[in-house]
């Protein structure tokens, strides 16, 4: 069955500093990766998308990229704020259709002032 | 604009009692609809999803069953709730694009 994965462990990083979140994933070929912010008791909250046939995304301070031969997406924040301290997640979406997504655990970002 | 709403925020129900969980969308029309289930520390599980008036798909087999009466309402029910049916529920639409948009969701606590 499908697996994705992502950093369980928190990442602590300095204000300022890049942050780097890894979202892996097996027995699957998404048509598309999509990543999320959700803060505490809130829902997540979209922030990009990336298809199978890009290779990198660019929004404000946020990057994406996504191999499919090492079937990886690395989510980038640069110059990192205390207020983007969350939750993020990485979700998969499938070939031929919008419907289903496979969501990872999401990594907690703590960005220390 | 569009909004999503669910109710209630908290929910605190014991062992055997039934469930009634609703999501309403304004703003848009023929949404895809989707309830998602969030444990402490794991990734959301789709529970179910909608693709239009009366028109259900399940992706998990359990207690639970979804319904959607109207265009933008989805409603998440259970005749006797389990422990394990704690969680975070949460409600989700789509229209034309890839994206997902969630509601706030509703903590639920089964004792």
């Amino acid at each position: 069955s499908q697996k994705i994965e992502q950093n369980s462990e928190a990442l602590n990083i300095q204000e300022g500093k890049t942050a780097t979140l890894t979202c892996n994933y097996t027995n699957y070929s998404p048509a598309y990766l999509q990543w999320y912010r959700q803060d505490p008791g809130r829902g997540p909250v979209f922030l990009l998308l990336i298809r199978e046939n890009e290779k990198e995304k660019r929004k404000e301070r946020l990057k994406v990229t996504f191999d499919t031969t090492l079937k990886q997406s690395l989510f980038h924040i640069t110059a990192s704020q205390p207020a983007d301290s969350a939750t993020y997640l990485c979700a998969l979406g499938p070939p031929g259709g919008y419907n289903k997504l496979i969501f990872g655990a999401g990594t907690r970002l703590a960005v220390h002032p | 604009s569009q909004t999503i709403h669910q109710w209630p925020a908290t929910l605190v129900q014991p062992v055997g009692s039934p469930l009634s969980l609703e999501c309403t969308v304004e703003g848009t029309s023929n949404p895809n609809l989707y309830w998602y289930r969030q444990a402490a520390g794991r990734g959301l599980q789709l529970l179910f999803y909608s693709v239009g008036i009366g028109q259900i798909s399940s992706e998990v087999p359990q207690n639970l069953s979804a319904s959607r009466p109207q265009d933008r309402q989805f409603i998440l029910s259970s005749k006797k709730l389990l422990l394990s049916d704690s969680g975070f529920y949460l409600c989700a639409w789509r229209w034309a694009g890839a994206e997902q948009f969630f509601g706030p969701g509703t903590r639920l606590t089964v004792l």
